[in-house]
């Protein structure tokens, strides 16, 4: 079956420092790959994504991620955090072999301290 | 700009008594999607639309309808609300299987 693993539920980084969320799936097609920020209250807002080609992708705020196929990677990272960053932050996996369903991961909070 | 718009944004009923939930996208996507999403868990699908096909999910209690009377509008019904049913409640739309994009949700609570 399809599963989505984000192993860090909450992670807190100081303000300009690097971040890096993990994301590792397990999916019996071609995958494709989506980061999603959701702010408290708020509907989810589409960071960047991944269909095919270039394995390094640049997504809006100034995060990318990387995928790894190898590893069964997406990992989410961000040189330098600002404290509008602080959100939840899910990452997806779809395929079209599975038409429109997409399997979340379980998120991970990201605290930013000053 | 082009965009999923839910309303209301928050929304109180009584236990048991109905209540409608409503999308509407300016995308002009053929796709449009109602997940729920509970307290500190990840969005679970409970049916979409592809065009004018309806698509419920295996776990999707009876409970839950919904209707797509044009591209452009989705309502999502509970006709029994129970407390297990306060939640968000975010609806998607998509061009085929590409990307979803989500509104802002509604927060349903169930008193």
């Amino acid at each position: 079956a399809q599963s989505v693993t984000q192993p860090d539920i909450h992670i807190t980084v100081s303000e300009g420092a690097s971040l890096e969320l993990r994301c590792n799936y397990s999916y019996g097609a071609t995958p494709y790959l989506f980061w999603y920020v959701q702010s408290p209250g708020q509907g989810l807002q589409l960071l960047l994504k991944y269909f095919s080609g270039d394995t390094l992708v640049q997504g809006i705020k100034g995060f990318e991620a990387e995928f790894k196929r190898s590893q069964s990677s997406f990992n989410l990272r961000k040189p330098s955090v600002h404290w509008s960053d602080a959100a939840e932050y899910f990452c997806a996996v779809g395929a079209k072999e599975y038409g429109n369903k997409l399997v979340f991961g379980a998120g991970t909070i990201l605290r930013v301290k000053s | 700009d082009a965009m999923v718009i839910q309303n209301p944004r928050y929304q109180v009923t009584q236990f048991g008594k109905p209540v409608t939930l409503s999308c509407s996208q300016t995308l002009n996507h053929n796709v449009m999607y109602w997940y729920q999403q509970k307290s500190s868990q990840a969005p679970k699908l409970l049916f979409h639309y592809y065009d004018k096909d309806f698509n419920n999910e295996a776990d999707t209690p009876d409970n839950f309808q919904s209707r797509r009377p044009n591209t452009s509008f989705c309502f999502l019904d509970i006709r029994s609300p129970g407390l297990g049913d306060a939640a968000m409640y975010l609806c998607a739309t998509s061009r085929d299987t590409d990307t979803q994009y989500f509104g802002p949700g509604t927060r349903l609570t169930v008193l």
